[in-house]
């Protein structure tokens, strides 16, 4: 069966734009997560979904992030006036309900975004 | 709060030794404590877990990981190392009022020696 996937694998884009970051998770999967992994750092927790709704979104930095995931699926990431510091690798997760976090998180290959 | 120490970002080992990867925690409830290996250019995939019960607990690829509440630790280890186990191993720890989210340490990178 599939995977979580995400695209783009890679973006670059110049300072002071916009980006979308798209994550498919597992079908079925309630929980979405999202992290960020800087270079030499391990995953950093953005935000998490059950359903359609934020349930935690006190890991976004600011709020030049924002997340949705407007049918309880797919899930977009996205970043306004990006900045220099915003380059790393955005991983996005998905696992059944959340249990408490016990359950196992399944990860996607990661975007890994360069702001130049 | 929650929070995870990884000793030793890079550890090397020949071929066939034994690999410990070293990992401590701290958390004001009882943890579930999770380790993920990283391939290059991969996701990360999950090789074993402590919710509850058995504190040892067997993994993927033959590793294995003892949660030790006295010292808050749980180490990973492998008897014998194959060069296929090259790879970066992140701890990470769950639960509390974090319902759902993992705090991740900062990762170690194996590398097998022939």
């Amino acid at each position: 069966g599939a995977g979580v996937s995400q695209t783009p694998s890679n973006k670059v884009t110049e300072k002071g734009k916009y980006v979308e970051l798209r994550c498919d998770p597992i079908s079925g999967h309630t929980a979405l997560y999202w992290y960020r992994q800087s270079l030499g750092q391990g995953p950093e927790f953005l935000i998490y979904f059950q359903g359609t709704g934020a349930a935690d979104d006190s890991g976004l930095p600011n709020d030049r992030f924002f997340a949705v995931r407007p049918e309880g699926s797919v899930s977009t990431l996205k970043i306004q006036r990006t900045e220099r510091g915003d380059s790393a690798v955005y991983l996005c997760a998905s696992s059944t309900e959340l249990a408490g976090g016990r359950n196992e998180q399944f990860f996607g290959p990661g975007t890994r975004l360069t702001v130049l | 709060a929650q929070s995870v120490t990884q000793l030793g970002s890079h550890v090397s080992v020949s071929e066939g030794a034994l690999v410990l990867l070293r990992c401590n925690y701290s958390s004001s409830v009882p943890p579930y404590l999770f380790w993920y290996v990283q391939y290059p250019n991969q996701g990360l995939q999950l090789l074993l877990k402590y919710t509850t019960g058995a504190t040892l607990v067997k993994g993927i690829n033959g590793f294995e990981a003892e949660f030790k509440k006295s010292e808050t630790s749980f180490h990973l280890t492998k008897p014998s190392a194959h060069m296929s186990d090259a790879a970066e191993y992140f701890c990470a720890v769950g639960r509390g009022s974090t319902l759902g989210r993992l705090y991740f340490g900062r990762g170690t990178q194996l590398t097998v020696w022939p």
